[in-house]
């Protein structure tokens, strides 16, 4: 079946050390999104990707990069986590942007010790 | 940039009755606006969506209506179950991205 990938699950990390949150799509989408959900609130979107075009959005620290080395992996930097950066990390793929369905991932749950 | 403000933060109803949840948006270029619903700790689900050429739309208990001029959008649940459960956020977008709004709980009574 075609789908969106996350992994890991679940992922510990200690304050200030680097993790990497990885995503893949089976869909042959051409747009791929990151978001951050904290608890009890909507997404907010930190990048997308149309193809190879990275847009950044605006409020995003600059704490957090990413990389798309092909169609179907995106890769999330955290370069030093803090406390504040817990939360659950969405993946997202479109066909073509916003006037098509948005797929998400299962997501990763991060946990910063 | 766009915004989205939804109403209620919360619903609760007993089974079998009716939910309806509102939304409006500031971007009058706005398009197409779909609907989420998400379990606790589970990624958002599509369940209906609708674009601007379009005042209505129904899937089975589930309607979407959308008043471009004034910029709302509502979600309708008949015969609610408690499956129902979970919270329901409304977006729009006009070119790549998804502007949410900050969501709806719902509680389906037995």
């Amino acid at each position: 079946d075609a789908m969106v990938i996350q992994n890991p699950r679940y992922q510990v990390t200690q304050f200030g050390k680097p993790v990497t949150l990885s995503c893949s799509q089976t869909l042959n989408h051409n747009v791929m999104y990151w978001y951050q959900q904290k608890s009890s609130q909507a997404p907010k979107l930190l990048f997308h990707y149309y193809d190879k075009d990275f847009n950044n959005e605006a409020d995003t620290p600059d704490n957090f990069q990413s990389r798309r080395p092909n169609t179907s992996f995106c890769f999330l930097d955290i370069r030093s986590p803090g406390l504040g950066d817990a939360a659950m990390y969405l993946c997202a793929t479109s066909l073509t942007g916003g006037h098509y369905e948005q797929y998400f991932g299962p997501g990763t749950r991060l946990t910063v010790t | 940039g766009e915004n989205v403000e939804q109403h209620p933060s919360t619903l609760s109803v007993q089974e079998g009755d009716s939910a309806v949840i509102k939304c409006t948006y500031s971007d009058s270029a706005s398009n197409y606006f779909p609907w989420y619903k998400q379990e606790l700790g589970k990624r958002p689900q599509l369940i209906i969506d609708i674009r601007s050429n379009v005042g209505e739309k129904k899937d089975q208990r589930i309607a979407v209506t959308l008043n471009k001029t004034a910029k709302h959008f509502s979600l309708h649940i008949t015969e609610t179950q408690p499956e129902d459960s979970a919270v329901y956020f409304c977006a729009a977008s006009g070119s790549y991205q998804l502007t949410f709004g900050k969501g709806t709980k719902l509680s389906v009574i037995p």
